[in-house]
């Protein structure tokens, strides 16, 4: 049984550019939740996909989008990037909004 | 809004020692859980063990425990028997329970060192 894959596992961009990253969730789950992790902190928490739809949303600004497939998967899009935006990308899966979240191993974005 | 704070960057044990990991969280809720979650270098956040606020006792998993102190917004990790696996960052996390609000909020971490 596969858990959360993502994909790319690493990924350079420049200022302004624009970057999509993929997760697949674990096999069963319908919910895919993002979380942005920069270098010495913990996840911040930036949208959660549920049935196609984003259900629920951190503080970060329209320039990060995302987007939930009929399979489950899921991709978050992130334009006009800023310097600030290098960071881990987590994503984590879970069967419904509320249950145990399980993480795949994360896309490191830098940014020059 | 709810907060988790991690007061200990780094700490250090020696193998077979135990140690505790120290998390304090602000809320205005009466149900909700907690959790610590391992980030070894690999980058993968595994949860580790998890406690529901309405339940007193606290939880066990293995050599991990948790000292839940509802009153005082507490919730340590320790770490029996430590062992060289056991190095990575530790994070606690906080998620309300049922409602609209299923994201984790992450403390900013510590990062354990296992000595042999």
């Amino acid at each position: 049984d596969a858990g959360v894959t993502q994909s790319p596992t690493h990924l350079i961009k420049t200022r302004g550019q624009q970057v999509t990253l993929r997760c697949s969730p674990k096999s069963g789950h319908d919910t895919v939740s993002w979380y942005q992790q920069a270098l010495g902190q913990g996840p911040q928490f930036i949208f959660q996909y549920y049935e196609e739809e984003e259900r629920q949303r951190g503080n970060f600004p329209d320039r990060f989008s995302g987007h939930q497939f009929p399979n489950y998967s899921s991709e978050l899009n992130v334009n006009a990037l800023l310097l600030g935006d290098s960071a881990l990308y987590l994503c984590a899966s879970s069967l419904g909004g509320h249950n145990e979240q399980f993480f795949g191993p994360g896309t490191r974005l830098t940014v020059l | 809004a709810q907060t988790v704070t991690q007061s200990q960057p780094e700490m250090s044990v020696q193998e077979a020692e135990t140690v505790t990991l120290s998390c304090t969280y602000d809320t205005s809720e009466s149900d909700y859980y907690l959790f610590w979650y391992k980030q070894p270098p690999s980058r993968q956040m595994i949860l580790v063990i998890r406690q529901e606020a309405y339940k007193q006792q606290n939880a066990t998993e293995n050599r991990f425990s948790v000292n839940f102190q509802k009153a005082a917004k507490s919730f340590s990790l320790k770490i029996s028997d430590s062992q060289l696996g056991d190095a990575a960052m530790y994070f606690c996390a906080y998620r309300n329970y049922g409602g609209s609000q299923g994201n984790l909020i992450f403390g900013k971490g510590t990062k354990l060192s296992v000595k042999p």
